[in-house]
């Protein structure tokens, strides 16, 4: 158990719908970091934030949007889905900020959305 | 282009084999992270090694962070089915507020 915690565990919508996936970071880290893994394929960056401000964003859609709230658990919204949108969704914590030597992620165990 | 060359891709072995896998890239990081992850879950970090030239041991596991801390490389003694799985590297580049992983190398270990 890394800590981190990630609910839904699965999620299954229509295209066109919005929905919004939760991560809660281990006690301490102030960094949160979004990732997308559909099948059979890497870890896709989406975005960073660092006790409640975005530090970096990555290959995340318009369509998609993140935050990290005072008690740093995070929120990724998804909108206006497309099948392509089904995959893995991970969520992963840190100390300190990317470039730190406090970056090691701790990862959830993410989040499988499904868009029929 | 991915900021880190993990080689191989895949790699399929018997049981009791030995393997290295390299993570390579042209920038310099602060620190370089391995980790291993298996279908449907999330990536656990195995190790992070932080000074040019570092040796780190984990049971069978022998991972390398180059001199130029550019490079790093995972060397499995005496691979067993229970390796199998996705083997990724990362880092963070000093100064910037990005985290870099590699495209990761599926390991499968035959009985």
């Amino acid at each position: 158990d890394s800590g981190v915690t990630q609910t839904p565990k699965h999620l299954i919508t229509a295209t066109g719908q919005r929905v919004t996936l939760r991560c809660s970071p281990r006690s301490g880290d102030l960094s949160v970091y979004w990732y997308q893994q559909s099948l059979d394929q890497g870890l896709q960056f989406l975005i960073q934030y660092y006790n409640g401000e975005e530090r970096a964003k990555g290959n995340i859609l318009e369509r998609f949007s993140a935050q990290q709230f005072p008690d740093l658990h995070s929120e990724l919204n998804l909108s206006s889905l497309e099948l392509g949108d089904s995959a893995l969704y991970f969520c992963a914590s840190s100390v300190g900020g990317a470039g730190s030597h406090y970056n090691e992620q701790f990862f959830g165990p993410g989040t499988r959305l499904t868009v029929l | 282009t991915q900021l880190l060359e993990q080689s191989p891709q895949f790699l399929s072995i018997q049981e009791g084999e030995n393997l290295t896998v390299y993570c390579n890239s042209s920038s310099v990081f602060s620190s370089l992270q391995w980790y291993r992850q298996e279908p449907g879950e999330g990536p656990v970090l195995l190790v992070t090694v932080v000074t040019g030239g570092e040796v780190k041991k984990l049971k069978r596991l022998t991972f390398q962070f180059g001199d130029a801390r550019k490079d790093s490389s995972l060397h499995i003694t005496a691979a067993q089915p229970g390796d199998t799985g996705l083997y990724l590297c990362a880092g963070g580049l000093n100064n910037f507020n990005k985290f870099y992983f590699g495209s990761g190398t599926k390991l499968n270990v035959k009985p």
